[in-house]
């Protein structure tokens, strides 16, 4: 069992350019999250979806668009990549949103 | 809005020491989470505490969340170059229902 899956580990993106974050569970939670983390920020909530078809704002959610077709895969949009994106984003889901979330590994975006 | 807090923001332990991390809520705390992440990777859960008082404890690590709930220390016990990491806490108190994060304290062990 995986756990949750994100790719790309890492990405360097030009200012302007669309990139898309892309996330995976096998574990069939229904609650997933994107959060950035940020040094002497922490972990800031981006957008977060309770179950399939449903997606919320989260703490920090300008600049980002998320979609939930379907239980497993939770991607993060950038439409118009700006050098305050630059962060580790991080994807994490739960079986719903009262239980404990479990993280993916992370993928390191520096926007140029 | 809930905030936590960590003390200290890191640490510098030798080999075989024992260390405690704290983590102050500005609000009664309903669900508390330890998580550990090392440089690069993703964060690992070790320990949820929810009950007034209540401790829990893997391996060597003990967490305890007191009695006013408002409060959590993580307790490590002869620690190892293996529980280097940054330690983070986390609690239920966002306004979608999800997780705040304090910014976590950094743990070196020398060996």
């Amino acid at each position: 069992i995986a756990g949750i899956t994100q790719a790309p580990t890492s990405q360097i993106l030009a200012a302007g350019r669309r990139m898309t974050l892309r996330c995976t569970q096998d574990m069939r939670h229904n609650a997933m999250y994107w959060y950035r983390q940020d040094l002497g920020l922490g972990l800031r909530l981006i957008h977060y979806s309770n179950t399939a078809g449903t997606t919320g704002k989260g703490e920090v959610p300008d600049g980002y668009s998320v979609s939930r077709a379907n239980t497993d895969d939770f991607p993060l949009t950038l439409a118009s990549a700006v050098p305050s994106q630059t962060s580790v984003y991080f994807c994490a889901s739960s079986a719903s949103i009262e239980y404990t979330q479990y993280f993916g590994p992370g993928t390191r975006l520096t926007v140029l | 809005s809930q905030e936590l807090e960590q003390s200290p923001q890191s640490l510098i332990v030798q080999e075989g020491k024992n260390l405690t991390i704290n983590c102050t809520s500005s609000k009664t705390l309903y669900g508390l989470y330890w998580y550990k992440q090392k440089y690069g990777e993703g964060l690992i859960f070790l320990m949820m505490l929810q009950k007034g008082g209540e401790e829990k404890s893997h391996e060597k690590i003990t967490a305890k969340l007191d009695e006013k709930k408002q409060q959590s220390s993580l307790h490590i016990t002869a620690s190892q170059p293996s529980h280097a990491g940054i330690y983070l806490c986390g609690a239920e108190g966002g306004s979608q229902g999800n997780l705040i994060f304090g910014k976590g304290t950094k743990l070196s062990v020398k060996p």
